[in-house]
């Protein structure tokens, strides 16, 4: 199995600021990462796919990079409305899995 | 509009049975895989199982492998998951999640409410 892990585990930021998350795969999975928003109490939200590709209606703060084991995703300029907890999730082989969450609070 | 609407969940015995479903309406149902994934109370993200649109295929999580099945009637839209010999671990919210598709690239493109299992005695 792919293991992925998130770093950091939380995060205290403020409004305005830029923040990245860092999702590491045990094995190469190119660029079959995905990345989610989940707020307390809600159903997750597909942000991002094929690691650098916005789903609709995102807003173009967020952005993804990287490939192969060490993918990113970074918030610029962080809104009120972003404070959550950000998954990545592999597609590249079942089973899939996600790494372990990052909270991102507010400062 | 894309809607996913499970149903199901409730409290049961270790050791017991219980089967969810998910309700599909907004799109073409059987042309879509489906995934269930899990979140237990204040944890992670944990995909348990796939399924393919035409239900041929299907893929498991170690952890309930030949417990749990996943099945769909493309008929009435509708995806189900049946676990049987649950255990406390099982405790968890499941979502059913609809798979989108890229080329060979594949995401969960829309997920439902989620269905509150618990398991106690």
């Amino acid at each position: 199995d792919i293991q992925m892990t998130q770093s950091p585990f939380s995060l205290s930021a403020s409004v305005g600021d830029r923040v990245t998350i860092t999702c590491r795969a045990s094995q190469t999975i190119g660029v079959y990462l995905n990345w989610y928003q989940q707020k307390p109490g809600k159903a997750p939200k597909l942000l991002m796919f094929a690691a650098f590709t916005l789903q609709s209606g995102v807003p173009s703060r967020f952005s993804g990079s990287g490939s192969g084991t060490q993918l990113t995703l970074t918030i610029d300029s962080l809104q009120p409305e972003d404070f959550a907890t950000y998954y990545c999730q592999q597609s590249y082989s079942f089973p899939y899995t996600f790494g372990q969450g990052t909270k991102l609070e507010i400062k | 509009e894309v809607q996913l609407l499970e149903s199901g969940g409730g409290l049961v015995q270790p050791g017991g049975s219980l089967r969810l479903s998910c309700a599909a309406s907004g799109f073409a149902f059987s042309n879509y895989g489906m995934s269930w994934v899990r979140q237990a109370p204040g944890k992670g993200l944990e995909w348990v199982t796939y399924i393919s649109g035409s239900g041929d295929t299907t893929y498991f999580a170690d952890s309930v492998r030949g417990r749990f099945n996943i099945s769909r009637d493309n008929s009435k839209n509708t995806l189900y998951l049946l676990m049987n010999n649950l255990r406390v671990e099982d405790t968890a919210v499941y979502y059913c999640a609809k798979q989108d598709f890229r080329g060979y690239l594949n995401f969960f493109d829309y997920w439902g409410q989620g269905a509150l299992v618990a398991v106690s005695s």
